[in-house]
Formats: structure tokens, C-alpha cells, sequence
């Protein structure tokens, strides 16, 4: 099956700045990326998604980059804000046959703003 | 309406009783999933249902029964739990169009479950 590895497990950035998360995943029939907002005690929150034939998209402050080639996608944040501060999960799925568009999750970023 | 509704929030059960969790949408999505989260970590896929038929079930203990009686409603009937089946209960749901490729999950509030 699918293996889709996250990094980094945190990351802490001042306000203002930007933030990187990368995933890299084993399947090259997985075409369908999404990222994934959670908030303490709230549930994950679709943010941003992308598509195998796609190698980039952006929405505001955040972009997702995709290399189908070297199987990697990232997450970009940009003037980062203190309500930014969750934990992002990646995803990756192949949408098809048995597997019926299941996802595959890395182990998420806990990502933090200070102020 | 983007929203895919659960409950009971929070549920605090003994290892004997017999509870059900509920989920709702109404978006026309034909599939819904069940996942269970623990602390920190990412969603676990435990069941899938296609168009009502269960399609995925990840192994899952006979302890923890699905049910979906139509296109917008997905239960899941607990029974005999073990402490260690505390979790975040989360259901989810996509619309699943025949001959598309995957789309996007929309995730409930969860049912935080205890188990004493």
C-alpha cells in the first residue's frame, strides 16, 4: 500500500515568517494530494488540495507544490499568523479500484506561531 | 452545506454497555468513512461505505459494528469496548462520482469516546 512519510514532526516559526512542511509518498499511482488543518480538540479541516497533473497551487497565504517525479509534495505558508498554529496532516491517494479513494496520512506537523 | 454533522460530541461508556454513534450529510456524497484518532496522531481509517455497501473495513474488531441506512446517515454500534478504544471518533464523506478519481473528504466534529 500507500507510505506517505511528514516533516518535520514540528516546527516552530515567529509570526511573519514562513513555513515549510514536506511529504514524500511511495505509490506512483497516487494522484490526489490534500492538506489538512487541526486545530486542539477540533476536526481536521481540508485547506488546500492537488492533483497529479498540477504542480502547484496556491490559495492566499498558503501553496502546495508537487514533483510527481521525485514523489514529494509541500506545504507553504507564508506571514505566518498565531491562529496558523495547528497540526497538519498530508495525504495522498490513488482514487481507484479497491481502494475507493482512501487516504493515506503522514504523521502530521505540529506547527506553532509565536506571536 | 458543506457540513457533515455527529453525535453524540463526548460519550462515556463501561466495557459492558451498548452505545451508537451517529453521523449525518447531506451534501449527496456516496461515500462515508469512519476513522478513529488517537492523541496527536493522524485519522485511522476503520470502515468504508460506497453507495450504502460496505466497501473497506481495515480489520476492525467485531467490537465496533457499521451500519449505514441511507445515502446521508452512518452509524457505528459499539459493544463491549476496551479502555484502549478511547478515541476520537471521526466520520467523513466525499462524493465518490463512478469513473472520477478520489475527492475530497469532509471531516465531522468527532465523538470523543471514553471507555471506563
Amino acid at each position: 500500500g500507500e507510505n506517505v512519510e511528514q516533516h518535520p514532526s514540528t516546527l516552530s516559526v515567529q509570526e511573519g515568517d514562513s513555513a515549510v512542511i514536506k511529504c514524500t509518498y511511495s505509490d506512483s499511482a497516487s494522484n490526489y494530494f490534500p492538506w489538512y488543518k487541526q486545530e486542539l480538540g477540533k476536526r481536521p479541516q481540508l485547506i488546500i488540495d492537488i492533483r497529479s497533473n498540477v504542480g502547484e497551487k496556491k490559495d492566499q497565504r498558503i501553496a502546495v507544490t508537487l514533483n510527481k517525479t521525485a514523489k514529494h509534495f509541500s506545504l507553504h505558508i507564508t506571514e505566518t499568523q498565531p491562529e496558523d498554529s495547528a497540526v497538519y496532516f498530508c495525504a495522498a491517494s490513488a482514487g481507484r479500484g479497491s481502494t475507493l479513494g482512501r487516504l493515506y496520512f503522514g504523521r502530521g506537523t505540529q506547527l506553532t506561531v509565536w506571536p | 452545506d458543506t457540513e457533515v454533522t455527529q453525535t453524540p460530541k463526548h460519550l462515556v461508556m463501561g466495557m459492558t454497555n451498548k452505545k451508537s454513534l451517529k453521523c449525518e450529510q447531506h451534501m449527496g456524497h456516496r461515500a462515508m468513512y469512519w476513522y478513529k484518532q488517537k492523541a496527536k496522531k493522524p485519522p485511522e481509517l476503520m470502515f468504508v461505505y460506497s453507495y450504502e455497501k460496505l466497501s473497506i473495513n481495515e480489520s476492525v474488531p467485531s467490537r465496533f459494528s457499521p451500519e449505514c441506512p441511507n445515502s446521508s446517515l452512518l452509524n457505528l454500534h459499539l459493544h463491549a469496548l476496551q479502555p484502549e478504544d478511547s478515541a476520537l471518533y471521526l466520520c467523513a464523506s466525499s462524493q465518490n462520482l463512478p469513473g472520477t478519481g478520489a475527492d475530497e473528504q469532509y471531516f465531522g466534529p468527532g465523538t470523543r469516546l471514553t471507555v471506563t
